[in-house]
């Protein structure tokens, strides 16, 4: 089954412990972006890759890191954790169509994070 | 930059009504767009897209939407609303090869038996 996988899909932690939470797709897909979601604020791009060691920020990158060492895995890391990074966050994943550039995306389940 | 605004943040119906949720996006060029749904404790799932040509989509679930560019909106719609549809849902614009998206804060939708 084509599928995008968080894991871990929730989490309780405290502020400064590092932590990964992984992604990974089995659909072969170029493009891979993380999102953070928050009530009332909907989702916001943390970090995307158009491919293998491509990244860049998208509009809240910070206290994330990112790495793209393989073309199905996204990690996101959050080196020292703080309470604002408390939030839901999705992985997702797409085919880049090249000159088209538009990119439908295959969402992720999520991770639940509890920063305390 | 490109910016998307769902000016209702909640709207019931009754099951059986007819549904229009509202999106307005700001870009320079033609986007792409699209509407995605979340219900409960799950992930996003593509409704429909644009990204060119016709300007009445047809998406899943018996959802479609129109693209207006004159007023810059992509209204999703939905003739007969069925207590499943109960869900957010998020209008979201892509800006090509720059890689990035932008999603609206989301419409929650509830539905009256």
């Amino acid at each position: 089954e084509a599928q995008v996988t968080q894991n871990p899909r929730y989490l309780i932690t405290v502020t400064g412990k590092k932590l990964t939470v992984t992604c990974s797709q089995n659909m072969n897909h170029e493009y891979m972006s993380w999102y953070r979601q928050d009530p009332g604020l909907g989702l916001r791009q943390i970090y995307y890759s158009m491919n293998v060691e491509v990244t860049d920020k998208g509009d809240v990158p910070e206290g994330y890191k990112v790495s793209r060492k393989e073309k199905r895995n996204f990690p996101l890391i959050l080196e020292s954790p703080s309470p604002n990074q408390t939030s839901l966050y999705f992985c997702a994943s797409s085919l880049w169509t090249g000159g088209s550039g538009a990119n439908v995306l295959t969402f992720g389940a999520g991770s639940r994070l509890t920063v305390l | 930059a490109q910016s998307v605004t769902q000016p209702d943040i909640h709207i019931t119906v009754s099951e059986g009504a007819s549904l229009e949720l509202r999106c307005n996006y700001s870009y320079g060029a033609t986007p792409y767009l699209f509407w995605y749904v979340q219900s409960p404790g799950q992930g996003l799932q593509l409704l429909l897209k644009y990204f060119s040509g016709d300007t009445l989509v047809q998406g899943i679930k018996g959802f479609e939407a129109e693209f207006k560019r004159s007023q810059s909106s992509f209204n999703l719609r939905k003739p007969s609303v069925h207590w499943s549809d109960a869900a957010e849902y998020f209008c979201a614009v892509g800006v090509g090869n720059a890689g990035k998206s932008t999603f609206g804060d989301g419409t929650t939708l509830t539905v009256k038996p």
